[in-house]
């Protein structure tokens, strides 16, 4: 079945460190994700997303790596900073037009 | 511009009550999907509407229904509600035929039955 998992519940790293959250997926026929920060009492915020045609994406401060070999993708933040501090979940887009699979979510905790 | 708009923010019900929670698509937006999310756990799929007609649903009963207006916005309904419904709703909303699928989420409505 389809399914979206995170390999570790809670990250915490010092301000200005680099962070990288994963996430392993189990449908090879994935071909669009999106991770999303959540912070508390707010809904889902996008950050970055990627398709299954490239292997890796930057934005401000993030960039997205996937691997459709081992079906993982990755969250890299560079200079982490207090506002960083949420849980990040990655989705996959499955099958249907923007029918979402989310995994438990990881959580990023930055110290100073 | 007014992102997704959800009310109430927040929802006290009591069990087997029936409860209906609101969604306002981002400006431009025409479909409209709604997501449970359990405390701890991520979004969980509910169903989605466009052209005022349910397309997609996920794993959830039918007590589970729903509605979308002519200006876009939707409405949840849930029924017979039970304990196992406390949980934030989330409406989240997408243009369809752009091609872009970065999907626009509200603030969620807290449902706690009791």
């Amino acid at each position: 079945g389809e399914s979206v998992g995170l390999h570790l519940p809670t990250l915490s790293v010092q301000e200005g460190d680099n962070s990288i959250i994963n996430c392993a997926y189990s449908n090879s026929a994935s071909d669009y994700f999106i991770w999303y920060k959540q912070e508390s009492g707010k809904g889902p915020q996008f950050i970055i997303d990627i398709r299954s045609n490239m292997d890796k994406r930057q934005g401000q401060r993030v960039t997205v790596l996937l691997n459709k070999t081992v079906k993982h993708l990755s969250l890299q933040i560079a200079a982490t900073q207090p506002g960083d501090s949420a849980v990040y979940f990655c989705a996959e887009n499955s099958g249907g037009y923007n029918k979402l699979i989310f995994g438990a979510g990881t959580r990023l905790a930055v110290h100073p | 511009d007014a992102g997704v708009t959800q009310s109430p923010t927040h929802l006290i019900k009591t069990r087997g009550q029936q409860v209906t929670l609101r969604c306002s698509p981002k400006s431009g937006h025409d479909t409209v999907s709604w997501y449970q999310q359990a405390l701890g756990q991520g979004p969980q799929f509910i169903f989605q509407y466009y052209e005022e007609e349910e397309r997609q649903r996920g794993n959830f009963p039918d007590r589970f229904s729903g509605h979308q207006f002519p200006n876009y916005s939707s409405e949840l309904n849930v029924n017979a509600l039970l304990l196992g419904d406390s949980a934030l709703y989330l409406c989240a909303s997408v243009r369809k035929g752009t091609g872009a699928t970065e999907a626009f989420f509200g603030q969620g409505t807290r449902l706690t039955v009791v």
